[in-house]
């Protein structure tokens, strides 16, 4: 069974820029949440979405938006980047239910010139 | 709002060492909580999930367990490997399935 699977692996933008980064989950999972990982602050969540609609929301600005698609698949976008917006974007997919284990891919990792 | 703490930041041991990592929450109204392993350049790796009703959970050479009453986790590893270093990550679901991560333990097992 495959994995999640993050594409692209690794992205160089500049500043005020925007960048659409891609999530396909676990087969038959059907929720999909979103971390950034840097080293000063760590992991944090940014939002999930389960049947094509956001259910949680991190304290994210509202340059980070994603959205979720009929086969589960989701996209995150981040607009007008900013040098603090380089990190490692982790996706994170289960089967939606309350509490369930979270699965996650390789990440996209992206660098903001 | 949930903080959650690992200790120590970093550890070296010699291979074959058993060892402990510590996790501590300041919420305990917990639903789960997860211990993963990073490998640099990598995501996340589910270790074991233990649900808040449970104390303990075993897979291997790794056992995790939970004290919601004093607010700990710890994740025992018996008979360090080399292929055992990583960064360990515990994370807590208390928030339908939004995980709040500590900062991390980088383990290093020397040959």
């Amino acid at each position: 069974k495959a994995g999640v699977t993050q594409t692209p692996r690794y992205l160089i933008k500049t500043r005020g820029q925007q960048v659409t980064l891609s999530c396909s989950p676990i087969s038959g999972h059907r929720s999909v949440s979103w971390y950034q990982q840097t080293p000063g602050q760590g992991l944090q969540f940014l939002f999930e979405y389960f049947s094509e609609t956001q259910r949680n929301k991190g304290n994210f600005p509202g340059r980070f938006s994603g959205r979720q698609f009929s086969n589960s698949r989701s996209e995150m976008n981040v607009s007008t980047l900013e040098l603090g917006d380089s990190a490692l974007y982790l996706c994170a997919s289960s089967l939606g239910g309350f509490a369930q284990p979270q699965h996650f891919g390789d990440g996209t990792r992206l660098s903001i010139l | 709002k949930q903080e959650v703490t690992q200790i120590p930041a970093a550890l070296s041991v010699p291979e074959g060492e058993n060892l402990v990592l510590n996790c501590s929450f300041t919420d305990s109204a917990i639903y789960n909580l997860q211990w993963f392993r990073q490998d640099p350049g990598k995501g996340l790796t589910s270790l074991l999930l233990i649900q808040s009703s449970q104390r303990e959970q075993t897979s291997g050479r790794l056992n995790a367990s939970l004290d919601k009453s004093s607010g700990r986790s710890t994740l025992y590893i018996a008979a360090s490997q080399p292929g055992d270093s990583a960064t360990y990550l515990c994370a807590f679901n208390n928030a339908g399935n939004m995980l709040t991560f500590g900062g991390g333990t980088r383990l290093m097992v020397k040959p």
